[in-house]
């Protein structure tokens, strides 16, 4: 079975600062694992995903992530925040095949930007 | 090129009813899958469709069908509402390129259905 953990639900970064979103997994599988984010009342977005290629996968709009086996975890991060970053943020894995888009999702982390 | 749509985007329904919720995929995906985010519940997997057939389902009631037609389109059919079934669906398509390869897509979301029992 496959689960995640996003530690802290909620964020709050200064404008220009680090953003660290952290995000642990459990798989039996080497996993696929991704980074969704959703803006109020919207969709899921693909930020970025890892599909056993480069450990550091760069997603959209400056946004990493850093696969770390020996940790099993697959945190998000961005230099330097901009207001327009405020969103909903999901980790998810899958175990890929022909099932990718079977996923299961952490319980998001909210990102607040302050000015 | 269009994305996953799904219709409509806002429904009312009365407790004990029945819903119907609609997606399509991006052209050239056959599958599609349902997921539900309820309030407080986190997004949840509900159904897969791969080429006509339901391939898993989670931890949800019979009470939740779809189905996948010809044209890889799905619907998603709620029976005997439910005041907790009041939620966002998302659908989400994605392509298959055979097993046993390394592949490389991943699954596309549409803008989701908000479905609210009263």
């Amino acid at each position: 079975a496959q689960s995640v953990t996003q530690l802290g639900s909620h964020v709050s970064v200064s404008e220009g600062a680090l953003v660290l979103l952290r995000c642990n997994y459990s798989s039996s599988v080497p996993p696929y694992l991704f980074w969704y984010v959703q803006y109020p009342n919207q969709g899921l977005q693909l930020l970025l995903k890892y599909t056993s290629a480069a450990t550091l996968v760069k997603g959209i709009n400056g946004f990493e992530a850093e696969f770390k086996k020996s940790e099993t975890s697959f945190h998000l991060t961005k230099p330097s925040a901009h207001m327009s970053d405020a969103a909903e943020y999901f980790c998810a894995v899958s175990e890929g095949g022909t099932s990718y888009g079977k996923l299961t999702f952490g319980q998001g982390t909210i990102l607040t930007v302050h000015p | 090129e269009a994305g996953v749509t799904q219709s409509p985007t806002h429904l009312i329904k009365t407790r004990g009813q029945q819903a119907t919720l609609r997606c399509s995929p991006i052209s050239g995906h056959t599958s599609v899958y349902w997921y539900q985010q309820a309030l407080g519940l986190g997004l949840q997997f509900l159904l897969w469709y791969d080429e006509g057939e339901e391939r898993n389902r989670g931890n949800f009631p019979p009470r939740f069908s779809g189905r996948q037609f010809p044209n890889y389109s799905s619907e998603l059919n709620v029976n005997a509402l439910e005041l907790e079934d009041s939620a966002l669906y998302l659908c989400a398509s994605s392509s298959r390129i055979g097993q046993g390869l390394n592949m490389n897509t991943e699954a596309f979301f549409g803008q989701g259905t908000r479905l609210t029992v009263v």
